[in-house]
Order: C-alpha cells, then sequence, then structure tokens
C-alpha cells in the first residue's frame, strides 16, 4: 500500500513565524500535491509538483512556497503565518499525469495560528 | 468560484437503506470524476471513479452515475452500513488542467443502526 506520511498532526505557531509541513511518500509517485481543507469550501489546491525541483501554483498559492528537493518529500513553506493560514493540511501523491489517476492523501496536519 | 458543489453538507441514512450523494459542477470539460471518503483524523481515501464516456460505473455496494446534460453525479451506497458514515467528496478533472483535481465542500454520512 502506498503511504505518504505527513510528520506532524497537530502544530500551533504565532503570527509572524516561518512553518514547515513536510510530507513524504513511499511509493516513487511523480506527482505530489499540497491541499488545504476548510469547513464549507472542501479541498484547495495549493501548490503541486510533478518532478524534482518543478512546482506548479494550484488555486490559493498566496503566502506560501513550496520544495521538492527530492522524489519523495515535498515540503509546504508558510512564510510568515498568519491566522488565516489556520487550517488542516493535507499532502497527497500519484504515480502519473492525467485525470483518472488516483491521489493518495497523508492523514493531514492540523495548523493552528495564534 | 466553486467549479464543483456538494450542495448538502449532510445526510443521514437507516442501516440497510439506500445512501445517495449528490455532486454539480459547472465545468463542462471536465472529463473524469471520482468520489473519496474521507474518515476523521484520517486523509481521505479513492472510492470510485467514472469517465465521463460513461454513464455509470458500479464496484459493489458502490455506484457512480453521471448525467453529463445536467452536469451531475450522484454516488449510491445499497445496502448503507454503519461504516460507511464519512464525509464524501466527489472530484473532476479536466484533460486540458494536467493534474490538477476539483474537490467539492464534502457531504457527510451518518448512517443510523
Amino acid at each position: 500500500d502506498v503511504k505518504v506520511t505527513q510528520s506532524s498532526r497537530y502544530l500551533v505557531k504565532r503570527t509572524g513565524e516561518k512553518v514547515f509541513l513536510e510530507c513524504v511518500q513511499d511509493m516513487d509517485h511523480e506527482n505530489m500535491f499540497w491541499y488545504r481543507q476548510d469547513p464549507g469550501l472542501g479541498l484547495r489546491l495549493i501548490y503541486f509538483s510533478y518532478d524534482v525541483k518543478m512546482k506548479e501554483k494550484g488555486d490559493i498559492p498566496e503566502g506560501y512556497s513550496v520544495s521538492r528537493e527530492k522524489k519523495e518529500r515535498f515540503s509546504l513553506i508558510l512564510e510568515s503565518a498568519s491566522t488565516n493560514q489556520t487550517s488542516m493540511y493535507l499532502c497527497a501523491s500519484s504515480l502519473g499525469v492525467g485525470g483518472n489517476e488516483k491521489l493518495f492523501f497523508g492523514s493531514g496536519t492540523q495548523l493552528s495560528v495564534l | 468560484d466553486q467549479q464543483v458543489k456538494q450542495n448538502s453538507p449532510s445526510l443521514s441514512v437507516q442501516e440497510g437503506r439506500i445512501s445517495i450523494l449528490n455532486c454539480d459542477y459547472t465545468n463542462s470539460m471536465f472529463d473524469y470524476f471520482l468520489w473519496y471518503k474521507k474518515y476523521p483524523a484520517e486523509g481521505p481515501t479513492f472510492l470510485i471513479s467514472i469517465s465521463s464516456i460513461k454513464d455509470k460505473n458500479e464496484d459493489g455496494r458502490f455506484t457512480v452515475f453521471l448525467n453529463k446534460s445536467a452536469k451531475h453525479l450522484s454516488l449510491h451506497i445499497v445496502p448503507s452500513q454503519p461504516g460507511d458514515s464519512a464525509v464524501y467528496f466527489c472530484a473532476a478533472s479536466a484533460w486540458n488542467t494536467g493534474n490538477q483535481f476539483y474537490f467539492g465542500t464534502g457531504t457527510s454520512l451518518t448512517v443510523i443502526p
């Protein structure tokens, strides 16, 4: 089974802090994604990456950056955390390109910014 | 603007009866649709999918129906079981958006024993 591991289940940070969310997948998947889940808004794509050192903006990239130095690891960075970034963050991976590719999700990181 | 909508935030069904979860979309370019299931404190997991060239796909107790003219899809669960209680998300993608999936807001299903 594909395993997507997010480094923290819960995280509490202060406004203005730099925050790193880490994600590792163990199935040699090409594509990795970062979503945030908010009540009433569903899952919204922040960034995705289809190869090492490659990244593409999703629907809501503002305030975030990403890093993919190794194929198995995809990091989400909040340069200066703000209270409106309090959310559930979900990392996902998929094997190939195309709409019929299933996403495999991690368990999520609940981030609270105070 | 939400391209994929699930207008029912919650649904309660008796065990053994049918659960019907609905999803509407606005982008006529969407050509692949997926349903994911999410338990509390877990990430979503893939449940079932359908291509736009089909109007029905079945997998055990789960069937997805697609009505392209109405831009509507539905997930039927028969018979419903207490273990089906979860949040269900529909998602859609278009051939020209590469890896981008658009998710609905989710429907929380409760199956009452």
